[in-house]
This record gives structure tokens, sequence and C-alpha cells, in this order.
């Protein structure tokens, strides 16, 4: 079978660092992606890793480590804004299959 | 601008109706995809379609139906065998195979049954 496994909920401070993991277990791989979603909105891209090591965009890092099946999403000085619902889900073949995702609270 | 555009953004379903959702893209994308989500819950994959005039089941397909007559439309009908539809929808597209890097979107149809 293919899943994913990631944190229901994180917590943090404004101006902090978080990072939110995921494993998965697939019969195929072509990358690992990330995604954001407010409540009641739908999901926004924030990356996409298909090799190893480490991909910057801005404040959002991600990482992939595909011999331990393994990534994360780093978000920097977080902001009260980043409070969402954060997807990470891989690509076995032509669709992606997501995580249940890992709900961020950012506080002040 | 390019995007993705779902509609009805709210829908209400009587029982045993058969309801259609419209998902249209001008990204040129080859690839569209339906998914449903579930309140606090994943997306989990419904139908998804790589080119014209073909398409693939997901993981519960069962109860709904798509079509994919021209590239920039892949509408969804949530039939009458469908028992629980009340969900949220998500309609995406991709590019395929070397050029993937992501899913774009559309803002979502809200499904109620009443």
């Amino acid at each position: 079978g293919q899943s994913l496994e990631q944190p229901s909920e994180v917590t943090a401070v404004e101006g902090a660092i978080v990072q939110i993991n995921c494993t998965y277990q697939t019969s195929g791989f072509y990358g690992l992606s990330w995604y954001q979603q407010h409540d009641g909105g739908a999901p926004t891209f924030l990356s996409y890793n298909a090799l190893d090591g480490l991909e910057e965009t801005g404040r959002f890092s991600s990482f992939l480590s595909r011999s331990d099946s393994y990534g994360y999403l780093l978000l920097q000085e977080l902001q009260m804004k980043d409070s969402a619902s954060y997807f990470c889900a891989v690509r076995p073949q032509g669709n992606l299959i997501f995580g249940k995702g890992t709900k961020l609270s950012v506080k002040p | 601008d390019g995007g993705i555009t779902q509609s009805p953004k709210y829908l209400f379903r009587k029982e045993g109706q058969n309801v259609t959702l419209s998902c249209e893209q001008n990204l040129n994308h080859d690839a569209m995809y339906w998914y449903r989500q579930d309140p606090g819950q994943g997306l989990r994959l419904i139908y998804y379609s790589q080119i014209v005039n073909d398409f693939q089941k997901g993981d519960i397909a069962e109860g709904y139906s798509v079509s994919r007559e021209k590239k920039e439309s892949f509408p969804l009908t949530v039939t009458s065998a469908q028992k629980n539809p009340t969900a949220f929808y998500l309609c995406a597209s991709s590019l395929t195979d070397e050029l993937f890097y992501g899913y774009t979107f559309g803002s979502g149809t809200r499904l109620t049954v009443v």
C-alpha cells in the first residue's frame, strides 16, 4: 500500500522556526510536494522536491531524503498568516497522494 | 490571467439527484484531477485524466463519473449512487511527465445534500 505520515497539529510563536516532517511509503516515487491550505480555501503549491536535498523559496524550505523516505517543510520567521494546514504529497505515478495534513497554529 | 475555475462555489443536492460540477482551465495543462476533501481530512483522488478522451479511476470513484472531451474541461458528475456526497470538491491541473512540478487547484465546490 501507499501511506504518508505527518503530525496532525503543530503550534509555534510568531517569529519562530517550525519544521513539519513527512514520512512516506509508496510503490513508486517521482517526487515530494508541499501544499498550504487556509481554512475554507483551496490548497496552494509551495514546493516540489524530485531529488535529494534542500530547496529554498523565501521563508520556506523543503528537504527530501529518498533513501530515508523522508522529507520536511521548514518555515522561518513565522507570521500569523502562516496559520494554515500543510499537506505533503508524493507522486508514485501520474497523480499525487496526499497526507492528512498538519494544522499549524501561530501564536502572538 | 491563466487559471483554473470551478463552479458553482456552493451546491445543494436533493436525495436521488445527479449533479455536475464544472472545472475549466486555460493553463494548457494536459492532466486534470478531481479530489474530495472531508472536514479535517486530506485529499482523496476520485478521477484523473492525462489526456483528452481518456481518464482513470482514483481511490474513491464509486458513485462518480467524468468526461474529458476537451483539454480545457473536466466535469465531475456526482450520481445518486454516491451515498455520502457532502464534501468539498477540488479540481486541479498539471503538466505531465518530466515537466511536472505541482498542481494548480481551483477554488473548490462545497456540495451539501439536503
